[in-house]
């Protein structure tokens, strides 16, 4: 059963637009929601990361937005840049387990 | 801060050999880590949970006795591939957690595993 649903596979996003990716879980026990960047050949990286008790969270050009109700969180990217294309991963997990990520989102942005 | 570091970042090897792949936190103690696998164009899968002094909980379906995971001390982690296989290939990937609950989890640049 997978606990965490990522849409979509696969994006393409011109130079300057939004890119938008968005995540759905299951379990209302989860309490802490990153999203991790990862480079071909790479580790991920933490891009951004929200608590269930706000609705948005805002670091740059990188934006969650948090729907408890709809158990949905999603990824925007403003202004999107050819080095922003990489694969992304949505996670969830409660506090001390592990991650469980979503199949991830590859972004190609193109100039 | 927060740097994991995983060692080595690429192995080839030959089919019955045991590999040793290390994960240490540089900066912090890591009270628990993480042991992922990720295939190609795939997500990354749990294997095992491991603690620091206790033995590792491994997923379902992971062999145990194939993949041996050590946590000897607070910053270091090593998972042995034993007797690998050409199906042991892929990507293996540590991840961190600093003491404390709700601390994010930081990982490794990983581990390619190519067993022929």
């Amino acid at each position: 059963q997978q606990q965490v649903k990522q849409s979509p596979q696969s994006l393409i996003v011109q130079k300057g637009g939004i890119s938008i990716i968005n995540c759905a879980y299951e379990n209302t026990a989860f309490d802490y929601f990153p999203w991790y960047q990862q480079f071909p050949g790479k580790g991920p990286a933490l891009l951004i990361a929200i608590r269930p008790d706000v609705s948005e969270k805002k670091e740059g050009r990188f934006t969650i937005s948090f729907n408890k109700s709809a158990k949905q969180f999603s990824l925007h990217i403003m202004d999107s840049q050819p080095g922003d294309s990489a694969t992304y991963f949505c996670a969830a997990n409660q506090a001390g387990t592990a991650l469980i990520f979503g199949k991830g989102t590859t972004l190609s942005v193109s100039s | 801060g927060a740097v994991v570091s995983q060692h080595p970042s690429w192995v080839i090897c030959k089919s019955g050999t045991s590999v040793k792949i290390e994960c240490r936190s540089l900066d912090f103690q890591a009270t628990t880590m993480f042991w992922y696998r990720q295939f190609p164009k795939q997500s990354l899968m749990l294997m095992a949970t491991s603690n620091e002094g206790s033995k590792a909980t491994y997923e379902q379906g992971v062999e145990k006795d194939k993949f041996l995971i050590n946590h000897a001390s607070l910053t270091l982690s090593t998972l042995t591939v034993t007797s690998a296989h050409p199906e042991d290939s892929s990507f293996y990937i540590c991840s961190a957690q600093p003491g404390g609950t709700g601390q994010p989890q930081h990982f490794g640049d990983g581990t390619r595993l190519s067993i022929l």
